[in-house]
C-alpha cells in the first residue's frame, strides 16, 4: 500500500543551523508529494509541494526535491529560525479515486535562540 | 474566503454519549475529507466525499461513526456511544476536484476528549 516514512524527532537545532528532515515514500504510480507544517496551537498548513519527478518545491526558505529513483522528498532549510519550531509532516496523494492524503508520523523541530 | 472551519473546537463528553462535529469546507471545493489525529501521530484518513457522495471509508471508521454531506456543502461527523479510545483531534479538509496535484486545505480541528 501507500505509505510515508519520516525521520523521528524531536530535532533540536540552534538558530541559523542547517535543517534536513528525511522523508521516503512507498506508492504505485506517480504520487504528488507535500510537506505540511503544524505550528503550536494552529492547524495544518501546506508548506510546499511537488507533483512530478525532479520537481523542487520551495517556500519560506524551505526546499524539497521529488526523487523518484530514491522515493524520497527530504525537507531542507539552510538557516533555521526560532519561528520555524513546529511539527513537520511529509505526505502524499494518489489518484485512488479520492486523492486522500497519506501522512507520515511527523517530526517535531525545536530551534533554540 | 475564510478557509475550512470546524465546530466545535473542543468537546468533552462522557463515555457512552453521542457527539456530532461540523465542517464547512472552502465553498468551491467539491472534495471533503475527515481525518483523525492522535498525539504524536500524523493524521489518519477516515472518509471522503465527492460532492454529497461518500466514496470511501477507512477501516478505522467503525459502525459507531457516521458522516454525511447532505447538500454537498457542509459535512457532519457523528460518533455514537463514545469510548475513551475515540479521544483525538478530528480534522476536516477540502480540496478542489482537479486531480491529485491539489493540496488539501485543513481546518483547525475539533479536539474530542472522552472521560
Amino acid at each position: 500500500g501507500n505509505s510515508v516514512t519520516q525521520m523521528e524527532g524531536p530535532v533540536t537545532l540552534s538558530e541559523e543551523a542547517f535543517l534536513t528532515i528525511n522523508c521516503t515514500y512507498t506508492a504505485t504510480g506517480y504520487p504528488s508529494l507535500f510537506w505540511y507544517v503544524q505550528y503550536p496551537g494552529e492547524g495544518l498548513q501546506l508548506l510546499l509541494k511537488a507533483t512530478k519527478a525532479d520537481d523542487k518545491g520551495s517556500n519560506k526558505g524551505f526546499e524539497a526535491t521529488y526523487r523518484k529513483e530514491t522515493t524520497s522528498f527530504h525537507l531542507e532549510k539552510g538557516s533555521v529560525q526560532v519561528s520555524d519550531s513546529a511539527v513537520y509532516f511529509c505526505a502524499l496523494t494518489r489518484n485512488t479515486g479520492g486523492f486522500k492524503t497519506i501522512f507520515g508520523a511527523g517530526t517535531r523541530l525545536f530551534v533554540k535562540a | 474566503d475564510t478557509g475550512v472551519s470546524q465546530d466545535p473546537r473542543h468537546k468533552i463528553t462522557k463515555r457512552g454519549q453521542n457527539v456530532t462535529f461540523r465542517c464547512d469546507p472552502i465553498s468551491e471545493h467539491n472534495r471533503l475529507y475527515w481525518y483523525r489525529q492522535t498525539l504524536g501521530q500524523g493524521p489518519e484518513f477516515l472518509t471522503y466525499f465527492q460532492n454529497e457522495a461518500q466514496l470511501e471509508k477507512s477501516r478505522l471508521l467503525s459502525d459507531r461513526f457516521s458522516a454525511e454531506r447532505p447538500k454537498g456543502s457542509f459535512s457532519t461527523l457523528e460518533i455514537q456511544r463514545t469510548e475513551q479510545g475515540d479521544s483525538a483531534m478530528y480534522l476536516c479538509a477540502s480540496s478542489p476536484g482537479t486531480g491529485n496535484e491539489g493540496e488539501a486545505f485543513f481546518g483547525q480541528g475539533t479536539r474530542l476528549t472522552v472521560v
